[in-house]
């Protein structure tokens, strides 16, 4: 396994740009998460994919981020209309099994000017 | 809606020495996992114990051990002969076992450990 990988590291954008973040989960893991955290707090949950299924979303998640996995691998979350309050660490994790520990990738580090 | 809380915003450890870093939560749920994550500077965060609350008996992994006590809701975690890699962030977690929870975990606001020579 190589691990959880996300793409870019990090983003720097102007307020009111779109951006989209990729994320690419251990192969075989079908359990996809996104988290946000932001300086000196601890990850918050955004969204979860089973396969190609959206399950939960969080009321974190506003009308401006929208996540897809259209194949049931990798996973794309966009922030439309960035504003300065979406400046933040976007983490995504995976796991195999629904029980199973979550892995986690380094991060898209969002920086909205 | 669980919560997780960590008190200790910091804490410093000698090299070689012992080190407690607390949580405490709050769930009506009874069963459910807790989790210890470690973040290093600019690295991402690793999985370095987790407890099943169903069982009694403390989990331990190498120089890490926690200390569950279930009706108190609090879950310590040990670090037995401190290293300089063990310097990092390191936030305390919870996850349901209902399958309806999603298997989302909530994150306590993370313990800094500084580890001195």
């Amino acid at each position: 396994d190589t691990g959880v990988s996300q793409d870019p590291r990090h983003k720097i954008t102007k307020r009111g740009q779109n951006v989209t973040f990729r994320c690419d989960p251990i192969s075989e893991h079908n359990r996809l998460y996104w988290y946000r955290q932001t300086l000196g707090q601890g990850p918050e949950f955004l969204t979860y994919f089973q396969n190609e299924a959206q399950l939960e979303k969080s009321r974190l998640l506003s009308d401006r981020f929208s996540a897809e996995r259209p194949k049931g691998s990798f996973s794309t979350l966009e922030i439309q209309r960035t504003e300065q309050g979406d400046s933040a660490m976007y983490l995504c994790a995976s796991s195999l099994a629904l029980r199973d520990t979550q892995y986690f990738g380094p991060g898209t580090r969002l920086t909205v000017l | 809606a669980q919560t997780v809380t960590q008190s200790q915003p910091e804490m410093s450890v000698q090299e070689a020495e012992t080190v407690t870093l607390s949580c405490t939560y709050d769930t009506s749920e009874s069963d459910y996992y807790l989790f210890w994550y470690k973040q290093p500077p600019s690295r991402q965060m690793i999985l370095v114990i987790r407890q099943e609350a169903y069982k009694q008996q403390n989990a331990t992994e190498n120089r890490f051990s926690v200390n569950f006590q279930k009706a108190a809701k609090s879950f310590s975690l040990k670090i037995s002969d401190s290293q300089l890699g063990d310097a990092a962030m390191y936030f305390c977690a919870y996850r349901s076992e209902f399958t309806g929870g999603g298997n989302k975990l909530t994150f306590g606001t993370g313990t800094q450990l500084k580890v001195e020579l």
